[in-house]
C-alpha cells in the first residue's frame, strides 16, 4: 500500500536560513510526487509536482525539491525562508491511473523566527 | 487558473441535522474528491468521483453520502450531523495525470 512519512512534525527556523522538509513514500509504481503548502485557515496550495523528468524540479515561490528513487524521498528545500512562508507543509503521492487517489503525509508545520 | 468553490467557509450545524456541503469547479475536471483534515490526522478521503454519477468509497465514508449530478459540481452530504463530524472539509478537483486543487475548505461545527 501506498504511504507518505514527514518525520518532522513542527520545524522552527530563523527568517534568512535555509530550510529542508523530509518526506519519504512507498509506492508500487513509479510515483507522482506533491508539496502542498497551507496557511491557517486557508485550503492546499500546489507548490511543486514532479512527474517524470529532471528530478531536482522548482516550484512557486522559490521552493525546490529533489526526487531521489533510490532513497523513496522527495525533499522540500529553500535556500533563504521568509516569515510569510510560516504555515503547514503536505508531501503527497499519487498515480496516474483513472479515479487513483492520492496519499498525504501528516503534515509539517514550519514556524520562522524574525 | 483553477477555480475550487466550497460554498460556505464556516458552517453552524445541530446534532441529527442534515448537511449538504457544495463544492463547483470551473476546469472541466473529471475527478473531484472530498477530505477531510483533523489535527494530528492529516488529510483523509471520504469519497471521490471519477465521472458524473460515479463514485468511490475512499478511506472513511461511513456517515457520509455523495452526489455529483453535473460535472462540475460534487456534493457531500451527513445525512444525520453528529459531533464527531466537526471538522475542516475540503474539496478537491483534477484532471487525470495532474495535480488536485483545492477549495478553501469548509469548516464545520455541529454542536
Amino acid at each position: 500500500a501506498q504511504s507518505v512519512t514527514q518525520p518532522d512534525i513542527h520545524i522552527t527556523v530563523s527568517e534568512g536560513a535555509s530550510l529542508e522538509l523530509r518526506c519519504n513514500y512507498s509506492y508500487g509504481a513509479t510515483p507522482y510526487l506533491f508539496w502542498y503548502v497551507q496557511s491557517p485557515g486557508q485550503g492546499l496550495q500546489l507548490l511543486l509536482k514532479y512527474f517524470s523528468g529532471d528530478t531536482l524540479v522548482q516550484g512557486i515561490k522559490g521552493f525546490e525539491a529533489e526526487f531521489k528513487r533510490s532513497q523513496s524521498s522527495f525533499n522540500l528545500r529553500k535556500p533563504s525562508v521568509h516569515w510569510s512562508d510560516a504555515a503547514e507543509y503536505f508531501c503527497a503521492v499519487g498515480g496516474d491511473n483513472y479515479g487513483q487517489n492520492f496519499v498525504f503525509g501528516p503534515g509539517t508545520r514550519l514556524s520562522v523566527l524574525p | 487558473d483553477v477555480k475550487v468553490t466550497q460554498s460556505s467557509r464556516y458552517l453552524v450545524k445541530r446534532t441529527g441535522e442534515k448537511v449538504f456541503l457544495e463544492c463547483v469547479q470551473d476546469m472541466d475536471h473529471e475527478n473531484m474528491f472530498w477530505y477531510r483534515q483533523d489535527p494530528g490526522l492529516g488529510l483523509r478521503l471520504i469519497y471521490f468521483s471519477y465521472d458524473v454519477k460515479m463514485k468511490e468509497k475512499g478511506d472513511i465514508p461511513e456517515g457520509y453520502s455523495v452526489s455529483r449530478e453535473k460535472k462540475e459540481r460534487f456534493s457531500l452530504i451527513l445525512e444525520s450531523a453528529s459531533t464527531n463530524q466537526t471538522s475542516m472539509y475540503l474539496c478537491a478537483s483534477r484532471v487525470v495525470g495532474s495535480p488536485l486543487h483545492f477549495g478553501n475548505g469548509t469548516r464545520l461545527t455541529v454542536t
